[in-house]
């Protein structure tokens, strides 16, 4: 079965800091790809960063990067300078045969 | 229209009645998904559409659900003999490439559902 495991329920972070959120999974797909979304208040999910399971080099979209370890299904959000705006929930994703699996998501609070 | 959308926002209905709830995908998008995100939860798979055909609907909670979609694009998932554990928020998404094929699943905001 394929599982996507978030350890860290919550997390803080001072603003204009870096921050990591853990993301582990487990698949049996040879073709998929891995996401973060986040989840403000607003409740719509807006996506984040993607990462190809195929391309070695990790992701980066601005203040936002992946640590994709193939080997170790380990596959880990750092946001650096932190933002208020960053506040949010949120959620690990794995593409499944035609599903996403989700994790269970971190509650990121970045402080003033 | 840019993005998913979906109605109602919010719903609140009594124990026992029936409710709808809509989706319009991107325009374009071939595979359309509804998730359920109970409190605090990640999101619970439901169902999904290749085009109007749902291939697998064992994702549904009970037979109280079913779900179609028409013309290639509107989707309705409709729960019947609403209970209170079906209170939750379901939300539901689009990818340009058919389901099978990884792709970016594009979500919309979501409806509220209450069940009193």
């Amino acid at each position: 079965a394929q599982t996507v495991t978030q350890s860290q329920p919550e997390m803080s972070v001072q603003e204009a800091e870096t921050v990591t959120l853990s993301c582990t999974y487990d698949t049996s797909e040879n073709n998929y790809y891995l996401f973060w979304y986040k989840q403000p208040p607003s409740r719509q999910m807006i996506l984040v960063i993607r990462q190809e399971a195929y391309k070695q080099q990790n992701a980066t979209e601005n203040r936002f990067s992946v640590n994709f370890q193939k080997a170790a299904k380990s596959f880990s959000l750092k946001i650096s300078d932190s933002q208020l705006g960053d506040t949010a929930m949120y959620f690990c994703a794995s593409s499944g045969t035609y599903k996403y699996i989700f994790g269970t998501g971190t509650r990121l609070k970045v402080l003033a | 229209g840019a993005g998913v959308s979906q109605s109602p926002s919010n719903k609140v209905t009594e124990k026992g009645k029936d409710v709808e709830l809509r989706c319009d995908p991107i325009s374009g998008h071939t595979a359309l998904y509804w998730y359920r995100q109970s409190l605090g939860q990640g999101l619970e798979f439901l169902i999904y559409f290749q085009g109007n055909s749902a291939p697998d609907k064992s994702g549904l909670p009970s037979d109280r659900f079913s779900a179609e979609r028409t013309g290639g694009s509107v989707s309705t998932l409709t729960i019947q003999r609403t209970q209170q554990e079906d209170s939750a928020v379901y939300l539901c998404a689009s990818s340009l490439s058919p389901a099978g094929n990884p792709d970016t699943q594009y979500f919309g905001p979501g409806t509220r559902l209450t069940v009193l």
